[in-house]
């Protein structure tokens, strides 16, 4: 079965730019989480989304979008690009209920110019 | 304020030896923990979870411990192999709406095992 899917791999952008990232879930699974990792922290949460509503943001500004689609995939959107937002973005999918564990993809390194 | 607590930034274990991580929490209300391994370039990659209505969760070579009372968790490994050199998180989560969606990170620890 495939794992948790994120494209692209890596992107490079300029300041002020838009980026959109996507993810495919392990099939089955609802329950979608964006995460941000940046050099020598742990993931931080950005926003979850299970059956195409949002269920959860973490401190990030307005500027950080999300939707999830009606077959359970999920784009990330970042509008006018800092250089502070360059990280490596993770997916996370898993069931929806308590005590499931959150499975994540490969992540997208985005590298702001 | 940091929720979810690594203090050591870098382990050394010689192979076939007993490796501990820790991990500290603030937040009482976390109720599931869980312990990520993550390799350069890959995402990370789930090892072992503990319910905060157990003390001890065993799996193969991984046992988490949790003490909650010193809000306070383990994760030991035995015997460690070279291929267990990772960076090594733990994470929290407070079961909100009953899904794991939104987990609290530490900032890891890595662990190198010696040949």
């Amino acid at each position: 079965d495939a794992g948790v899917t994120q494209s692209p791999t890596h992107l490079i952008k300029t300041r002020g730019q838009h980026v959109t990232l996507r993810c495919s879930p392990i099939s089955g699974h609802k329950s979608v989480s964006w995460y941000q990792q940046v050099l020598g922290q742990g993931p931080q949460f950005i926003f979850q989304y299970y059956e195409k509503e949002e269920r959860g943001r973490g401190n990030f500004p307005d500027r950080f979008s999300a939707r999830q689609f009606p077959n359970y995939s999920s784009e990330l959107n970042v509008n006018a690009l800092l250089l502070g937002d360059s990280a490596l973005y993770l997916c996370a999918s898993s069931f929806v209920g308590e005590n499931t564990e959150a499975f994540f993809g490969q992540g997208t390194r985005l590298t702001v110019v | 304020d940091q929720q979810v607590k690594q203090n050591s930034p870098s382990l050394s274990v010689q192979e076939g030896r007993i490796s501990i991580l820790n991990c500290d929490y603030t937040n009482s209300m976390f109720d599931y923990f869980l312990w990520y391994k993550k390799y350069p370039a890959e995402g990370p990659t789930f090892l072992i979870s503990i319910s905060s209505i157990k003390d001890k969760n065993e799996d193969g070579r991984f046992t988490v411990f949790l003490n909650k009372s010193a809000k306070h968790l383990s994760l030991h490994i035995v015997p460690s192999q070279p291929g267990d050199s990772a960076v090594y998180f733990c994470a929290a989560s407070a079961g909100y709406g009953g899904s794991q969606g939104n987990l609290i990170f530490g900032k890891g620890t890595k662990l190198s095992v010696k040949p």
